[in-house]
């Protein structure tokens, strides 16, 4: 079963405007979140994470706001610029017994206009 | 600083030839070590972790089988691939279960 969901495949954003990246887990032993971005034919590339003691995390223009009760985190980048044109994708893990393993969303593409 | 390697970036192999790719890990000792597979549309599906030199732990039965034989070296195998084995594969290592994961630049699998 999918524990991490991202529900919108693709978002449109201008340039210099927000974008607000949604990601939804099912399972309450999650406490450690993290958002990769990813460029066609290369690896993800790690943004930013959080743990579930904090309800919100910020690294440059990249906030990152979790709400344990709602199992819910969104990924915000201010301002938006053509280069952060990708798919994003979200993951969690339980680290008190899971070896670091990670389970994923199907990722949201992301398209920065001009 | 870390780097992690992974080849061949692109394969294409008949159906039922076998399969290994290989990954290392430059700048780190012990670390833990990943196997992903993302198709076409979907996220990242964990394959393997390995916490060690011969320790292998597998997540889903499929027909790839994984081996550390050195501490810094990953290996994924098949004898026989499958159609359903194409995809996008990415390795990663990390430390600990509360930091990031950093992953190679995949490769891109394609059986025909």
């Amino acid at each position: 079963d999918q524990q991490v969901k991202q529900n919108s495949p693709s978002l449109s954003v201008q340039e210099g405007r927000i974008s607000i990246l949604n990601c939804d887990y099912t399972n309450s032993m999650f406490d450690y979140f993290l958002w990769y971005k990813k460029y066609p034919a290369e690896g993800p590339t790690f943004l930013i994470s959080i743990s579930s003691i904090k309800d919100k995390n910020e690294d440059g223009r990249f906030t990152v706001f979790l709400n344990k009760s709602a199992k819910h985190l969104s990924l915000h980048i201010v301002p938006s610029q053509p280069g952060d044109s990708a798919v994003y994708f979200c993951a969690a893990s339980a680290t008190v017994d899971s070896w670091g393993k990670l389970q994923f969303g199907a990722g949201t593409q992301v398209v920065v206009t001009p | 600083s870390q780097t992690i390697h992974q080849w061949p970036a692109t394969l294409v192999q008949p159906v039922g030839s076998p399969l290994s790719l290989e990954c290392t890990v430059e700048g780190t000792s012990n670390p833990n070590l990943y196997w992903y597979r993302q198709a076409a549309g979907r996220g990242l599906q964990l394959l393997f972790y390995s916490v060690g030199i011969g320790q292998i732990s597998s997540e889903v039965p499929q027909n790839l089988s994984a081996s550390r034989p050195q501490d810094r070296q990953f290996i994924l195998s098949s004898k026989k691939l499958l159609l359903s084995d194409s995809g996008f594969y990415l390795c990663a290592w990390g430390r600990f279960s509360n930091q990031p994961q950093h992953f190679g630049d995949g490769t891109r699998l394609s059986i025909l």
